[in-house]
Formats: C-alpha cells, structure tokens, sequence
C-alpha cells in the first residue's frame, strides 16, 4: 500500500511568516499533485509536478518534487489569511499509468493568523 | 461550463440502511472517482468509472458500490450503514484518458452522518 506522509500535520504562524510543508513517500509516484480545501468544498488543484527534481512556482507558492518522485514540498512566502486550508499532496500510481486513481497525503491543516 | 454537482450536500441516517449518492461530471468529462473523506484517514480512494465501467477499485468493502450511466453521471451506494461511515463523499471527474498526469475537479461532496 502507498502512503503519503504529510508534515507538519497542523500550523498556525502570522501573516508575512514563510512556512513549509512536506510530503513524503517510500513509493515513487508517475507524478503527485497539491490540493487546497477550505471548509465546505471539494479539495482544488493547485499543481501537478512530473519530472524528478522539477521546480514551480505559482505566485507565492513553490512546489518542488524530489529527484527519486518520492516525495514534495510545498513553500509558501509571506503567507497571507486567505492561504488558510487543508493542503493535500496526491500521487499518481506509477505502476499503472492510465490508472486516474490518487493516493492522498495525510493532510497539513494552515491557519495564517492575521 | 459548470463544475462537478454532488447530490445531496447533506445526509443523515441510521445504522442499517442504505444510502444513494450521486455525481455529475463536468460535461465532457468520462471518468468519474469517488472518494471517502474522514478526519482519522484522510481521504481515501474508493473507485473509479470511466465509460460505464469500474475502472479501479480502493480498499473498502462490498458495501461500497457505485456505477456509472450512458451520461456518465455516476451513483455510489452504501448498504447496511455502519457509525464509521460516517464520512465525506467527494466525486471528481476527469477526461479520463490521460492517466494520472491530468487534472481531477471535485465536486464540494456529500456529508453523510450515519447515527
């Protein structure tokens, strides 16, 4: 079975503070994607990432996977209130490509303390 | 172009019966996954149909069913609800034919409390 390690599992910092999140596998995943979900809603895509190694950046957020696809991290800078959620990382299952199924991490709750 | 609906947002029954839970994609959209969402295990895969056929199957037990329609609207049931059932159902859809690597948009989900 695959698991997603997912860490810090909660965080509470002030608004302007930079953070980041991990997410962890010993699996190797085709490629692993970043969710965000607040409260109510269904969880909405952030980021794919691909290639081992590979970098992204998407306004304040880096994502970055790791050179064997085992694992990620997600960096915020100068977190503002509205990056408050559960960030999810999911990994696509390598062993059969065309397979739509995910693999969810266990979930870093945010709060941006304003 | 409208995003993925789920039906109802809110469910709540006993121990025992049975519960529907239904999904539209995105139009266009063949592949549809449903997920379980509980704050002890996160979110968890329960199957995946594309084209009118279960495609993938997680870890749960015979319980958890669904099936998909010629509209790809897709339906989950859960017979002889149990307290741990008690969970967030969330649908994605998907175009379905570009593996893992493509996006899945999820719809907000169905909160089930079984008591």
């Amino acid at each position: 079975t695959q698991l997603l390690e997912q860490s810090p599992q909660f965080l509470s910092i002030q608004e302007g503070e930079n953070l980041t999140v991990y997410c962890n596998s010993s699996s190797v995943f085709s490629s692993l994607q970043w969710y965000r979900q607040e409260p109510g809603e269904g969880p909405v895509l952030l980021v794919t990432v691909v290639t081992g190694g590979e970098v992204k950046k998407l306004k304040r957020l880096t994502f970055q996977f790791g050179d064997a696809r085992k694992d990620s991290s997600l960096h915020i800078t100068a977190a503002q209130p509205g990056d408050t959620g559960l960030y999810l990382c999911a990994g696509a299952d390598l062993a059969n490509f065309g397979n739509e199924k995910l693999t969810f991490g266990t979930g870093t709750r945010l709060t941006i303390i304003p | 172009k409208a995003g993925v609906t789920q039906t109802p947002r809110y469910l709540i029954k006993t121990r025992g019966q049975q519960v529907t839970l239904s999904c539209s994609p995105i139009s266009g959209h063949r592949s549809v996954s449903w997920y379980q969402q509980t704050p002890g295990q996160g979110l968890q895969f329960l199957f995946e149909y594309f084209s009118e056929t279960q495609r993938n199957k997680g870890n749960f037990p015979g319980r958890f069913s669904g099936r998909q329609f010629s509209n790809s609207r897709s339906e989950m049931n859960v017979s002889t609800l149990e307290l741990g059932d008690s969970a967030l159902y969330l649908c994605a859809s998907s175009s379905g034919t570009s593996g893992g690597q493509e996006t899945q948009y999820f719809g907000p989900g169905t909160r089930l409390l079984v008591l």
